[in-house]
C-alpha cells in the first residue's frame, strides 16, 4: 500500500498568515493526489484535485503542488474560517489512502 | 445541486449485520462511480470501497473484503453497502461519496455520513 505522510500533525496559526502543509507518499503517485479540509462532525470536502487543480467554489487563497512523492497545500492568507484538519489521498493506486491529517488550529 | 444521503447506521453487536444506503439526487447517478470511506471516532479517514457507474468493476480495502459488499441501483439512484460479522474496530462515521469522474478521479460530493457502533 501507498503510505502518505503529512507534516506537520499540528499547526497553530493566527488569521492572516501563510501556511504550507506538506504531504509525501511512499512512491511515486504522478499528479493523482487530492487535499480535503474537514470541519469537526462535518463531511470532508473537496479542495484541491490532481495535485494543483482547485475545485468549483474553493477560494483563490488555497492552492496545491507537487508530483511524484512530494506534494504541498498552500493557504496564502488564513481566514476564521480555515481552521480545520487537512487530509491528502492518493488516488493512483488501489487500496486508495489517506494522509494522517493536519490540525489548524488558532494560536 | 448534488445530494448525498447516508442512512442505515446504528448500534449492532460484534458479528452482526448492518446495511447502509446512500440516495443519490441532482446528478445522473448512472454516470459516476461512487465510493465509501470510514472515520473512527477521533481518527482520519479510511477508503473502503469503489463500484464504478455499471457496477461490475470494485474494489475493496483489505480490512473488509470479504465481509463487506457494495452495490447499488441505478434505477433507484441509491448506493449500498452490507456489513456483515461486524468487528468492534468497524466502529465509525460511514460516508458514502461521489467520484469525479476524470481518470483515477477525487471524491467531489460527500454524503453527511450515518454512524455504526458495534458494541457488546
Amino acid at each position: 500500500d501507498i503510505q502518505l505522510t503529512q507534516s506537520p500533525s499540528f499547526l497553530s496559526a493566527s488569521v492572516g498568515d501563510r501556511v504550507t502543509i506538506t504531504c509525501r507518499a511512499s512512491q511515486d503517485i504522478s499528479s493523482y493526489l487530492a487535499w480535503y479540509q474537514q470541519k469537526p462532525g462535518k463531511a470532508p470536502k473537496l479542495l484541491i484535485y490532481a495535485a494543483s487543480t482547485l475545485q468549483n467554489g474553493v477560494p483563490s487563497r488555497f492552492s496545491g503542488s507537487g508530483s511524484g512523492t512530494q506534494f504541498t497545500l498552500t493557504i496564502s492568507s488564513l481566514q476564521p474560517e480555515d481552521f480545520a484538519t487537512y487530509f491528502c489521498q492518493q488516488l493512483n493506486t488501489y487500496p486508495i489512502t489517506f494522509g494522517q491529517g493536519t490540525r489548524l488550529e488558532i494560536k | 445541486e448534488v445530494q448525498l444521503l447516508d442512512s442505515g447506521g446504528g448500534l449492532v453487536q460484534p458479528g452482526g449485520s448492518l446495511r447502509l444506503s446512500c440516495a443519490a439526487s441532482g446528478f445522473t447517478f448512472s454516470n459516476y462511480a461512487m465510493t465509501w470511506v470510514r472515520q473512527a471516532p477521533g481518527k482520519g479517514l479510511e477508503w473502503i470501497s469503489v463500484i464504478s457507474y455499471s457496477g461490475t468493476t470494485i474494489f475493496y480495502a483489505d480490512s473488509v473484503k470479504g465481509r463487506f459488499t457494495v452495490s447499488r441501483d441505478n434505477s433507484k439512484n441509491t448506493l449500498y453497502l452490507q456489513m456483515n460479522s461486524l468487528r468492534v474496530e468497524d466502529t465509525a462515521v460511514y460516508y458514502c461519496a461521489k467520484r469525479s469522474p476524470e481518470v483515477a478521479g477525487s471524491f467531489d460530493y460527500w454524503g453527511q455520513g450515518t454512524l455504526a457502533t458495534v458494541t457488546s
